[in-house]
């Protein structure tokens, strides 16, 4: 199964600051079938980003995400108080869909 | 609206089985492949399996297949989720989850948590 490692496990940021978190797979995404998600605590996820750069519906433009094959970034640009969270990378080119472990965003 | 509405909390023996039901409205059920996700405390996202309710095709993680099984009701809109031989390690929330891609999700349930203890 194709393993994902996010980077870095803790992001420390401040509000406004520009926000970049990597997913790298073990072997290449298929079709670049790889989506980002945002989770709060005792919520399910919620999509951001699927194959790789499109926006899931009502994401606002500062989530961004980028990249192919085995390396991918989302990129928040401006972060807002409500974007301190966890966001997990998925892939869901070969089955077994796999997720990476998380990277958590908090508040300096 | 689209929603995904799943069954409450449960709490199992080891050895034990779990059934989760997940009832979908505002959208037509039979069109996309249902798919079930897990989370054990305080770690990542599991996938586990999914089905497709116009066929009943089902597919399985191979580190769940012969413990799990998916099934739906057409006639309820509703998803199952059994999984059997409960342990320790199966504490979690298990979420459903469903999107026009067959594998990004944007909608899914409010979770179910399964604790297994004695």
């Amino acid at each position: 199964e194709i393993v994902l490692t996010q980077s870095p496990g803790t992001l420390s940021l401040s509000p406004g600051e520009r926000a970049t978190l990597s997913c790298r797979a073990s072997q290449s995404v298929s079709n670049n079938y790889l989506a980002w998600y945002q989770q709060k605590p005792g919520q399910a996820p919620r999509l951001l980003i699927y194959g790789a750069s499109s926006g899931a519906t009502g994401i606002p433009d500062r989530f961004s995400g980028g990249g192919s094959a085995t390396d991918f970034t989302l990129t928040i640009s401006r972060l807002e108080p409500e974007d301190f969270a966890l966001y997990y990378c998925q892939q869901y080119g070969t089955s077994p869909w796999t997720f990476g472990q998380g990277t958590r965003v908090e508040v300096k | 609206q689209v929603q995904l509405v799943q069954s409450g909390a449960e709490v199992k023996p080891p050895g034990a089985s779990v059934k989760i039901s997940c009832k979908a409205s505002g959208y037509t059920f039979t069109s996309y492949a249902m798919h079930w996700v897990r989370q054990a405390p305080g770690q990542s996202l599991e996938w586990m399996g999914w089905i497709n309710p116009g066929n009943d095709n089902t597919k399985y993680s191979q580190k769940f297949q012969g413990r799990v099984t998916i099934t739906t009701d057409t006639s309820a809109s509703t998803a199952y989720m059994e999984l059997n031989g409960l342990r320790s390690e199966d504490t979690a929330v298990y979420y459903c989850a469903f999107g026009p891609s067959s594998g990004s999700w944007p909608y899914w349930g409010q979770g179910t948590l399964v604790i297994v203890s004695s």
